[in-house]
């Protein structure tokens, strides 16, 4: 069965600086991989989805991912923070097996200081 | 184009009465799906349908919960007799068929037992 991991509950970055946000996978199959940004009260929004066209993927808001079929990852960046960043942000993972679920890391906290 | 929409956004109530929450999903969608987030245990897919019948209702916690989707345009979340430990935000998401597609959420339904 497929999962995702989410080093990190919390990270903190300065205005400016580099956002590196850590998700790895596990699946048997090729994965489709999806980041989501939840920001405060408010539903989770769609970031950006990998489904093996490319492996570099880019989203909104200037965040970008890349998969790395060796490193079982697919990590989220952005190279300039900004405070309107500051939200939690999942990765999600599902296969084609034709069970239409995802499964969804424990989340990051992004915390974004002046 | 309108998104997800889910009624009410705040419900207070006391333990004991019955709680019906409500999701309009994306027209044209082909599923829907049924999550409830809290602290302690994140992101939990309860149910979802596809094409108004439910497919895997394995999340559901237990007996006191129960969804429908009488149409493609509405669906229901309904809670009998409520818990305080029911208190969460409860989410309803829709999608096109295909496990690469994206889910799109809605804003939620923040439910507190009292």
């Amino acid at each position: 069965a497929q999962s995702v991991t989410q080093l990190g509950s919390h990270v903190s970055v300065s205005e400016g600086a580099l956002v590196l946000l850590r998700c790895n996978y596990s699946s048997s199959v090729p994965p489709y991989l999806f980041w989501y940004v939840q920001y405060p009260n408010q539903g989770l929004q769609l970031l950006l989805k990998y489904t093996s066209a490319a492996t570099l993927v880019k989203g909104i808001n200037g965040f970008e991912a890349e998969f790395k079929k060796s490193e079982t990852s697919f990590h989220l960046t952005k190279p300039s923070a900004h405070m309107s960043d500051a939200a939690e942000y999942f990765c999600a993972v599902s296969e084609d097996t034709g069970f239409q679920k995802l499964v969804f890391g424990t989340g990051t906290r992004l915390l974004v200081s002046p | 184009d309108a998104g997800v929409i889910q009624s009410p956004r705040h419900e207070v109530t006391e333990m004991g009465q019955e709680v019906t929450l409500r999701c309009k999903p994306i027209s044209g969608h082909d599923y829907l799906f049924w999550y409830r987030q809290t602290m302690m245990r994140g992101l939990e897919l309860l149910i979802y349908f596809n094409n108004n019948v439910p497919i895997d209702d394995s999340g559901m916690p237990e007996d006191r919960f129960s969804a429908k989707m009488p149409n493609a345009s509405f669906s229901t979340l309904k809670i009998q007799p409520s818990e305080p430990r029911d208190s969460a935000v409860y989410f309803c998401a829709s999608s096109f068929l295909g496990t690469n597609q994206p889910q799109h959420f809605g804003d939620g339904t923040r439910l507190s037992i009292l």
